[in-house]
Parts: structure tokens; sequence; C-alpha cells
């Protein structure tokens, strides 16, 4: 069964260094998303990524957040200059067509100490 | 603000039994919903969509869905231990592409 990959699955990172996150979808979907759930808490929503360009981004996504599609496979997220309270799970997901549901990746676990 | 509401739990039930879990949604225009099981520590798994008003069966799960009522809900039937997890309920708000919205989540634990 097609999958969404992602790397790596724990990052230990210190404040202020600048991180990307990786992620691999599914191959012929369309519509890609990055999420976080920080421990305890609901899974929350970043960004949204349709035809190369940024369709939707919540309040969470603000200056310090980048994406991007570099070669047609990869989706990638940035943070410019972590800070404690970025530490969280970040999903990356990818669906076919946007009112579909999404096929979650595995995670990453970033930890910024 | 528009919200997905879920009880937290923990909701816990005998092995067998049905476990019904409950989400209501604020945004009356929402198309589509889901129910996604989170095992601690791991990523969401899409388990039921639903998209018109009534019942969904697949396999041991039932999603309900009453538009009218902003209530969406899943059965689990003959309830087994590895069924012990978090389901979230999801809502897509409006039409469109515009992103899945998820709820806080229901701990579920199944009692063997």
């Amino acid at each position: 069964e097609p999958e969404v990959t992602q790397t790596p699955s724990h990052q230990v990172t210190q404040m202020g260094q600048e991180v990307i996150l990786r992620c691999v979808p599914i191959s012929n979907h369309l519509y890609f998303y990055w999420y976080r759930q920080i421990l305890g808490q609901k899974v929350e929503f970043l960004v949204s990524f349709y035809n190369n360009e940024i369709s939707e981004k919540s309040e969470i996504f603000d200056d310090q957040f980048s994406v991007e599609r570099p070669d047609g496979s990869n989706f990638t997220l940035k943070i410019r200059s972590t800070k404690l309270e970025d530490s969280a799970m970040y999903f990356c997901a990818s669906s076919e067509w946007g009112t579909y549901g999404y096929t979650f990746g595995s995670g990453t676990r970033l930890t910024v100490v | 603000q528009k919200e997905v509401e879920q009880n937290s739990g923990p909701l816990s039930v005998p092995e067998g039994a049905i476990a019904s879990l409950n989400c209501t949604y604020s945004d009356r225009g929402s198309q589509s919903f889901f129910w996604y099981r989170q095992y601690s520590g791991k990523s969401p798994e899409l388990i039921m969509s639903i998209y018109s008003n009534g019942d969904k069966e697949d396999g041991r799960f039932t999603a309900q869905l009453n538009k009218a009522s902003q209530y969406v809900s899943l059965l689990i039937r003959d309830s087994q231990p590895s069924d012990s997890a978090t389901y979230l309920c999801a809502v897509i708000q409006g039409s469109g592409n515009t992103p899945l919205v998820f709820g806080k989540g229901t701990r579920l634990s199944v009692i063997a």
C-alpha cells in the first residue's frame, strides 16, 4: 500500500538552529500538508500546498516557517530559528483530492533544547 | 472559531461490547467527515470517511452522520483490546480545498 515517508524520525536541535523536515508524499497525490501535534494536544494544521504554492496556512505558520517542493517528489518544512515551543511531532500528509481523507506519514519528533 | 468537539474520555468498554464515540462540529457548511485512529506516539490512521447523512459500515466500524444536528459518530462492534487508542474526529469545513480540522480525540480503552 502506498505510504507517505518522513525523515528523520527524531531530531534534536538547539534553540535558534534551523531544521528541515523531509517528506515524500504518495506519488499520484496532488495536495500536501504539514500538521503538528504537541504532546498531549490535538493535531493542528500548519500549511497546505497545491500546484507548487501554498494554498492555505494557519496562524502558527509564521515567518519562521517555510515549505518547498524542490524536486517534484520531496516536500520539506523548514523552521528557520527553532524555539522551545516548536518541540512537537510534525506530520506530513497528502491527499489525491482536497476533500478526500489524508494519508499521514509516521511523523518526525522534533525536540528543541 | 470553528471547532470540532469530542469528549476526551477515557471511554472504557469490555471486550466484545460496542464502543460509541461522538463528535460535533460548528461549521454547518462542512462536507467531509473522517475518523482517524491514533495509537500513542504514532500518526493518525484513517479508518472511516463519510460524506452524506446516514450510516456507513465497514467491517466492525459504522460511521453515522447527521448534518442537521452537526453530529458524527463512530460505532465499533465487538471491541477488541487492540482497538484501544485515541479516536480523532476530523472535518473538512466548508467546501473545496480547505484543510482538515481535528478534534482533540477520545481515548478508548477496551478491557479484556
